[in-house]
């Protein structure tokens, strides 16, 4: 592994289904993020995690969830789905004050 | 309330057509500015930070520069390999999450 890794690439999904995002990073970096990007909203901060055991709301944070049992993943986990959360969801990493993103999950969710 | 505007949203260039994107920000103080470039499907490219106005900061045809209320990214003569959208996003010196707040970005097309 190099960077930052994401699974699975894309999903469609049934409304009210839940759907576990997988993030991993073999940088050893000790904060994470995760983002939503929307056609003409650009990147939207859902949950942030400075350290591993700590995690924290960004500005679009209902309707998800996050963990931060280790260093290197940082799963997102939609408890159950809304057409609304229809998106492409980036996984990023920090190092010092730069983050580096990962190649993203296109969700659909029907 | 923090915030990030890019214009235009979508720039067509011809082949060696120099031309500047635009940024324009408010933020309650700034840690950094940040330049990302994203392709088709993919994740964002971290490209620059800049800390202070009057910085400026180069990679091959791209130079990036920063005032008290916003950043330029100038492209002198573009190759098609430079189509891409371009991200630009500010981080708040108070924020402790480090988080980056992203204006909506500028679909730059070269044409050869």
């Amino acid at each position: 592994i190099a960077g930052i890794t994401q699974a699975p690439t894309s999903q469609i999904l049934a409304a009210g289904r839940r759907m576990t995002l997988r993030c991993t990073q073999d940088m050893r970096h000790n904060a994470m993020y995760w983002y939503r990007q929307d056609l003409g909203l650009g990147l939207r901060l859902i949950h942030y995690s400075n350290t591993a055991g700590t995690t924290g709301k960004g500005e679009v944070p209902d309707g998800y969830s996050v963990s931060r049992a280790n260093t290197d993943d940082f799963p997102l986990t939609l408890a159950s789905a809304v057409p609304s959360q229809t998106s492409v969801y980036f996984c990023a990493s920090r190092l010092g004050d730069t983050q580096y993103f990962g190649p993203g999950t296109r969700l659909t969710v029907l | 309330e923090d915030q990030v505007t890019q214009s235009p949203e979508a720039l067509r260039l011809q082949e060696g057509e120099s031309s500047s994107l635009n940024c324009s920000y408010t933020v309650s103080g700034l840690r950094g500015l940040f330049w990302y470039r994203q392709d088709p499907g993919k994740g964002p490219e971290f490209l620059f930070t800049l800390y202070s106005a009057g910085e400026e900061k180069e990679k091959e045809r791209l130079k990036a520069t920063l005032t008290k209320k916003e950043s330029f990214l100038h492209i002198t003569a573009p190759k098609p390999e430079d189509s891409a959208t371009y991200l630009c996003a500010v981080q708040a010196i108070r924020d402790s999450s480090y988080k980056l707040i992203f204006g909506s970005g500028t679909r730059l097309l070269v044409r050869p």
